[in-house]
């Protein structure tokens, strides 16, 4: 059974150009969170995501930052016209439900030139 | 705000018990208690949750004092790998709100 996967692994674009960060969660979860980690910073919650709903998105800026989890497919969340402050690790998570224990992939790490 | 209170960073000798510290005073009845860890910059991992009582698995136990204002992750035989930085969490489960609010966490170090 597969984990919760995560790609690309590491993506670089340059200020200006769109990020597309993509998430598998794992087989039977239908819950998918996604966190942002700054360097030298804990994980902050971003957005809470059930099959083609958003569920809480407080977390996310409310400019450049969108997210979906479609009825086929991963999730994905997109990040526009980059700048510099937005190079960070970025895990996505999934459950299988409410308040099970989340299950996080290896992270996407964007740098941002 | 995290609402919970962990050491900065603990040492521990490889084989002994690691004791992992956490205040959550103003822990409500609705409100789990998580446990997850990072190690390096990899994804956080679960170890262990629990509401009142006492829990253990194949990873860890958790004791949770009886007014539920403190508890300590224990693991009981650390190893090398177990360095990392462990996370205390609180979770509310009243409502569909279940995201995970990671405090600064406790940085245990391992060693031989």
């Amino acid at each position: 059974n597969a984990g919760v996967m995560q790609n690309p692994r590491h993506l670089v674009r340059r200020r200006g150009q769109e990020a597309r960060l993509r998430c598998s969660p794992m087989k039977g979860h239908s819950h998918v969170y996604w966190y942002r980690q700054l360097p030298e910073e804990g994980l902050k919650f971003m957005v809470y995501l059930q099959k083609e709903n958003i569920i809480d998105e407080s977390g996310m800026p409310k400019e450049r930052f969108s997210a979906e989890f479609p009825k086929e497919g991963p999730s994905i969340l997109r990040i526009q016209q980059v700048v510099r402050g937005d190079s960070a690790a970025y895990f996505c998570a999934s459950s299988p439900g409410f308040y099970n224990e989340q299950f996080f992939g290896p992270g996407t790490r964007l740098t941002v030139l | 705000d995290a609402k919970t209170t962990q050491p900065t960073s603990m040492d521990c000798a490889e084989g002994r018990a690691a004791n992992l510290p956490c205040n959550h005073s103003t822990i409500s009845g609705n409100e789990y208690v998580y446990w997850y860890r990072q190690i390096h910059s990899q994804g956080p991992q679960y170890i262990i949750h629990g509401l009142k009582n006492n829990e253990t698995n194949e990873m860890a136990s958790l004791i949770i004092t009886e007014d539920r204002k403190s508890s300590t992750l224990i693991l009981p035989h650390a190893t090398l790998r177990d360095t990392a930085v462990y996370y205390c969490i609180r979770l509310d489960v009243t409502g569909t709100a279940s995201k995970l609010t990671f405090g600064t966490g406790t940085r245990l170090q391992v060693t031989l």
